[in-house]
């Protein structure tokens, strides 16, 4: 099937690890996004790539990097210096032409810290 | 940058009873328009867009949407809604503005249940 996937689906992480957030697309897209979820506050960018070996930062990247070393991957890594990464993590990839498509979606990963 | 609202948090509503859940955006210039519905523990699912065209767009699940330029609202309605409605609703607005990088904002979601 094409389409994203995510993994870890859940995760759990003890205070002042790294943890890497898995993302791989099969649609041939350009365009890939990371998005951070929180209840009752929708969500917020944390970056995005629009072709590989570029990526740029969102509105909320500090604590977080990426890599986009293939078009197909797009890895997020949480670090110890994100204060609060308990969240769902949403991976996403963008078609159409000059990105101007929806975005498709992973299923989500959920990250706790203990 | 644009700005996305939906102005209701939570909506309940009985069981095939229709909806209306509310988005305003802040800039009719250059704007593609989306709903998205999220299950619990799930990722975003595409149920409908507008690019261009008529204003009334029609999705999946028997959504459909309005698309009103002097208002900048995107408003979505269900004429009778199921059990299996019951989800979070995100209102996107992609920015074509030159210079943006076509930038996709959301609402912070409508949470929609439907009661039997």
């Amino acid at each position: 099937d094409g389409g994203i996937t995510q993994s870890p689906k859940y995760l759990f992480r003890k205070e002042g690890q790294n943890v890497t957030l898995s993302c791989e697309q099969n649609l041939n897209h350009d365009a890939m996004y990371w998005y951070r979820q929180d209840p009752g506050q929708g969500l917020r960018l944390i970056y995005y790539s629009q072709i590989v070996n570029d990526f740029q930062k969102g509105d909320i990247a500090e604590g977080y990097s990426v890599s986009r070393e293939k078009k197909e991957s797009f890895p997020l890594t949480v670090t110890s210096a994100q204060k609060n990464p308990t969240a769902f993590y949403l991976c996403a990839a963008r078609a159409g032409l000059a990105n101007t498509g929806e975005l498709f979606f992973g299923e989500g990963s959920r990250l706790t810290v203990l | 940058a644009q700005s996305v609202t939906q102005l209701d948090s939570q909506v309940p509503v009985f069981e095939e009873a229709p909806v209306e859940l509310r988005c305003n955006y802040s800039s009719s210039v250059s704007v593609y328009l989306f709903w998205y519905v999220q299950y619990p523990n799930q990722g975003l699912q595409l149920l409908l867009k507008y690019l261009s065209g008529s204003t009334l767009v029609k999705g999946i699940n028997g959504f459909e949407a309005e698309f009103n330029k002097s208002q900048t609202s995107f408003h979505l309605r269900k004429p009778s809604v199921h059990i299996s409605d019951t989800a979070e609703y995100f209102c996107a607005v992609s920015d074509l503005t030159p210079g943006t990088g076509n930038q996709f904002y959301f609402g912070t979601g409508t949470s929609l249940t439907v009661i039997p």
